[in-house]
């Protein structure tokens, strides 16, 4: 069973507003990601951790940052959030053990700025 | 450059015909392969995965899919759909040179009664 949360599922925020996503996996993965995702569109990677205080760009820029403090702890955070950051965020994690495994994902989290 | 191609953006099909979603990536190396399904609002949830062995994989859900490396796909199959079956399916391959899943642009699924 995979155990990968994120929060909140939905949110509406005013422009200007700091806000951070909450992703938590308790599977003890080393890799996290953080895709964005405009409805029926494809995934874009906006960033990526390899562990504890790895942190990388993904290939879509975007004016948001993450940290990784902690294993299981993936937050993302946007300073002023503007109507152009309205989309789904989808968190996923990955063992870095033998070989390549599956991510697994989030619910997502569904951001509307207005 | 390493990458995956669903050539197919939206597919409709009636329940309980066949389906197949068509993949085709392009990759240096032996490919780890995977396809997922992503119901509305939702995230991801894995059908099936190859990485080595017999190239027909069995998923869940009753989906299969056949790694076919001189055509460099990976289509996934289904022999009678179901109406629960509508979603967005992504095929993804990996790793690359940054050990990231590559994932395609998705083709979306309606099912006809």
């Amino acid at each position: 069973e995979a155990d990968i949360y994120q929060t909140p599922r939905y949110l509406v925020i005013g422009t200007g507003k700091k806000i951070t996503l909450e992703c938590s996996q308790t599977m003890g993965h080393d890799k996290m990601y953080w895709y964005q995702q405009d409805p029926g569109m494809e995934l874009h990677l906006i960033h990526y951790s390899y562990g504890v205080n790895s942190t990388e760009k993904g290939d879509l820029s975007s004016e948001s940052t993450v940290s990784r403090i902690r294993t299981e702890h993936f937050p993302l955070t946007l300073e002023s959030a503007r109507p152009s950051h309205t989309s789904q965020y989808l968190c996923a994690s990955q063992s870095l053990g033998q070989g390549l495994t599956e991510a697994f994902f989030g619910q997502g989290t569904r951001l509307t700025v207005v | 450059a390493q990458s995956v191609t669903q050539p197919d953006i939206h597919i409709t099909v009636s329940e309980g015909a066949s389906l197949e979603l068509r993949c085709n990536y392009s990759y240096g190396a032996t490919p780890y392969l995977f396809w997922y399904v992503q119901s509305p609002g939702q995230g991801l949830q894995l059908l099936l995965k190859y990485f080595s062995g017999d190239t027909l994989v069995q998923g869940i859900k009753g989906f299969e899919a056949e790694f076919k490396r001189s055509q460099s796909s990976f289509n996934l199959r289904k022999p009678s759909v179901h109406w629960s079956d509508a979603a967005e399916y992504f095929c993804a391959v990996g790793p690359n040179q940054g050990g990231k899943l590559i994932f395609g642009q998705g083709t979306e699924l309606s099912v006809k009664p």
